[in-house]
C-alpha cells in the first residue's frame, strides 16, 4: 500500500514570497490532516478535512494560510504571504478511522 | 484546555528497559497513540491503546493507562540504538470528529 505522499520535500523562500505544498493521501481515507512543526515542538494541527469538507481550521492563520482538498482526495496549503515564523516541517496525514493516522515525510519550509 | 504533556529527554544504555510517561487532559479520549520521529522523517504510528484498556502489549512495547491520573507510558523492553527518535504521545480530542494532539515529544537516546 502506497503511503502519503507530500511534496516537495524542502522549499527556501524569501519572507513576503508566497508557497503551495502538496498531499496525496492513502486511497480510500475520508480524512486528510496538515500540522505545523517547528523545530523542538510537537505537530500543529493546523486544518482537518473530511472528505472534501473542512472539519477543522480554528487554529489555521487565515490571513496567510489557506487549503482545498479538491474531489476528497488530494490537498494542497498555501502561505501567502511567508513570514519567518512559518519556517516548520508541514506534514500531511490520513486516516480511514478516527485517530489512526498515516504520516507523510514532510515539506521543510525555510523562510528567509 | 487541550495539553498534553511529556518529559524532554531519555537517555537508557543499549539493553535496557525504557519508560516514556506522558499526562494528558481530555479525560473524554478515545484513543491514545504513541508516535515515532525519527530525523528527517515524518512521524510513524508506533502502538495505541483504547480508553476501556489499561495495558496493551505488542513485541517490545508495552503500553500502561492511568485513566484516574491520565497518565499514559511506554516501555521499550531491551531497548536498541536504533529506538534512537522522538517519542510522541497523542490523544484525539473533541468527540467522533476529534483530532489528534500531540505532546512536544520525548527524545530517546540509547548508548551502546
Amino acid at each position: 500500500e502506497a503511503g502519503v505522499a507530500q511534496s516537495p520535500r524542502y522549499k527556501i523562500i524569501e519572507k513576503r514570497q508566497s508557497v503551495a505544498f502538496w498531499c496525496n493521501p492513502i486511497s480510500g481515507h475520508a480524512t486528510l490532516y496538515w500540522y505545523q512543526q517547528i523545530l523542538g515542538q510537537g505537530p500543529k494541527l493546523l486544518i482537518q478535512f473530511q472528505n472534501n469538507g473542512v472539519v477543522d481550521d480554528s487554529q489555521l492563520p487565515k490571513d496567510r494560510f489557506s487549503a482545498e482538498r479538491l474531489k476528497g482526495v488530494d490537498s494542497t496549503l498555501k502561505i501567502q504571504p511567508a513570514k519567518l515564523e512559518d519556517s516548520a516541517v508541514y506534514l500531511c496525514a490520513s486516516s480511514f478511522e478516527q485517530g489512526e493516522a498515516f504520516f507523510g515525510q514532510g515539506t521543510r519550509l525555510t523562510v528567509v | 484546555g487541550e495539553d498534553v504533556e511529556q518529559s524532554l529527554f531519555l537517555s537508557v544504555r543499549e539493553g535496557d528497559s525504557s519508560v516514556i510517561n506522558c499526562t494528558y487532559t481530555d479525560s473524554s479520549s478515545t484513543y491514545l497513540y504513541w508516535y515515532k520521529q525519527e530525523p528527517g522523517a515524518g512521524l510513524q504510528l508506533l502502538t495505541y491503546i483504547f480508553s476501556n484498556m489499561d495495558m496493551k502489549q505488542d513485541q517490545r512495547l508495552t503500553v500502561l493507562l492511568n485513566k484516574k491520573d491520565k497518565h499514559l507510558s511506554l516501555r521499550i523492553a531491551d531497548t536498541q540504538t536504533g529506538d534512537s527518535a522522538i517519542y510522541f504521545c497523542a490523544e484525539i480530542t473533541g468527540g467522533s470528529q476529534g483530532n489528534l494532539i500531540f505532546g512536544k515529544g520525548t527524545k530517546l537516546s540509547v548508548k551502546p
